[in-house]
């Protein structure tokens, strides 16, 4: 069970939309649809943002939003805000009662 | 409102066994749910430990060697986390969370986190 593949870094301007990609297998990202995101900021907890393929915690703004195709989720910031600037997590079912974590990835709103 | 409290302690020995606690406030652990555990490494990714049903069945990371053990005490509202022969690679922050979803797949509250450093 290998983490998933997330891009190392991603960065936009204010107003600009960004896409992160979480690229697994057909054994748990292209299998299920029970991929979540998670958005972290410096020195604290991380925050489910998306959950089970299009679906919001309350709170979270309509900025944020998903797609899967094939063995690939993507998480897309639109509107891009200073705050958005945080490390970023993806999480998918792997079967067996399993879960795997992408590496993360880093946005810097420039 | 459902909160999660992590606890043990910030300094662990090499060899040794980490206990950790997490305390959950605002909802009784045995009602239903699940209870996971993940660590970050610092200045790297989160990583999954394991998860435990309200029913006491578990389940971890097939990555991880076997040295994980999650338990539930509901008597105190509480689960916890147990390494064991832990080595400086288990320095981590530790996180608990409330695990929910379908397929027990996502995270949807989290404890802050304590680090835990393995050293001599």
């Amino acid at each position: 069970q290998s983490a998933l593949t997330q891009p190392r870094s991603v960065s936009g301007s204010p107003g600009q939309s960004v896409t992160i990609s979480c690229t697994g297998t057909s054994s748990d990202v292209g299998g299920y649809n029970s991929v979540s995101w998670y958005q972290q900021h410096p020195g604290k907890a991380p925050k489910l943002i998306i959950y089970d393929l299009h679906h919001r915690p309350s709170g979270v703004p309509d900025r944020f939003s998903d797609s899967k195709s094939g063995n690939t989720a993507s998480l897309t910031i639109s509107g891009l805000q200073a705050e958005d600037e945080a490390d970023y997590y993806c999480c998918s079912y792997a079967g067996s009662n399993t879960l795997v974590f992408g590496g993360g990835t880093k946005l810097t709103v420039l | 409102q459902v909160n999660l409290q992590e606890s043990g302690p910030g300094l662990v020995k090499p060899s040794e066994t980490l206990s950790l606690t997490c305390t959950v406030s605002g909802y009784s652990i045995s009602t239903g749910y699940s209870w996971g555990w993940i660590r970050q490494p610092p200045g790297k990714g989160l990583e999954w430990i394991g998860t435990i049903y309200h029913s006491g069945i578990t389940f971890y990371s097939p990555a991880l060697k076997g040295r994980f053990t999650i338990s539930l005490d509901t008597s105190k509202n509480q689960f916890s986390l147990k390494v064991s022969s832990v080595t400086a690679a288990d320095t981590a922050v530790f996180y608990c969370a409330r695990v929910t979803g379908a397929t027990v797949a996502f995270f949807d509250n989290w404890g802050q986190g304590t680090l835990v450093t393995v050293s001599s």
